[in-house]
């Protein structure tokens, strides 16, 4: 069965510093794979989304980045957090192209001082 | 751009009255799905729906899809504490990019 990691599951971190979470999928072969960030009690905001390795594609312009470096990994990135980057990060995978079903990790919950 | 609206945005009832939470898109949509984030947890499939006019049930939850496929509803009858949570709809549209659009979701909280 198909099961999907993200970590750290919760992080502090200041204003200007970097920032990397990763997310890895199991027992699937190419998903899609999206980033979303879901501010305190708001909905979801697709930041990204990938339909193969070194594909990514921007929803929102923002000090934000993402890469796959392999199939199944997929990592957000920041080179300095904002106040406003604070939020709840999901990390989701699909199959059949980017219409499909999707699967959400356990999330990352970040905190910017 | 496709715009997926649900209202309303909070919803507190006691346990044991109904609950629907409703989805109107700005497009038509080839199908749309049901997700359920319990409180600070992440969002889970529910259901999807792919037809006109279609409905779905499970258990308590009532799914239906509009004949002009452009809005959808999610009832639960009898709530129960299991019920407590933000329910989001995700459409995806016959136009333009093709990938799912959530909605703001619906916070649901019950009264025990």
């Amino acid at each position: 069965s198909q099961t999907i990691h993200q970590w750290p599951a919760t992080l502090v971190q200041p204003v200007g510093s970097p920032l990397s979470l990763e997310c890895t999928v199991e027992g699937t072969s190419n998903p899609n794979l999206y980033w979303y960030r879901q501010a305190a009690g708001r909905g979801l905001q697709l930041l990204f989304y990938s339909v193969g390795i070194g594909q990514i594609s921007s929803e929102v312009p923002q000090n934000l980045s993402a890469s796959r470096p392999q199939d199944r990994q997929f990592i957000l990135s920041s080179k300095k957090l904002l106040l406003s980057d604070c939020g709840f990060y999901l990390c989701a995978w699909s199959v059949n192209g980017l219409r499909g079903t999707q699967y959400f990790g356990p999330g990352t919950r970040l905190l910017v001082l | 751009g496709q715009q997926v609206m649900q209202i309303p945005q909070y919803q507190h009832v006691q346990e044991g009255e109904d609950f629907t939470t409703y989805c109107n898109s700005s497009t038509t949509l080839s199908n749309i799905q049901w997700y359920k984030q319990r409180p600070g947890g992440h969002p889970v499939f529910l259901i999807q729906l792919v037809k006109s006019g279609e409905v779905k049930k499970q258990k308590r939850l009532t799914f239906q899809f509009g004949e002009a496929k452009k809005n959808s509803s999610l009832h639960i009858t009898a709530t129960q504490t299991t019920d407590v949570g933000t329910y989001f709809c995700a459409g995806l549209s016959i136009q333009g990019a093709q990938k799912l659009v959530f909605g703001q979701g619906t916070r649901l909280t019950i009264n025990p």
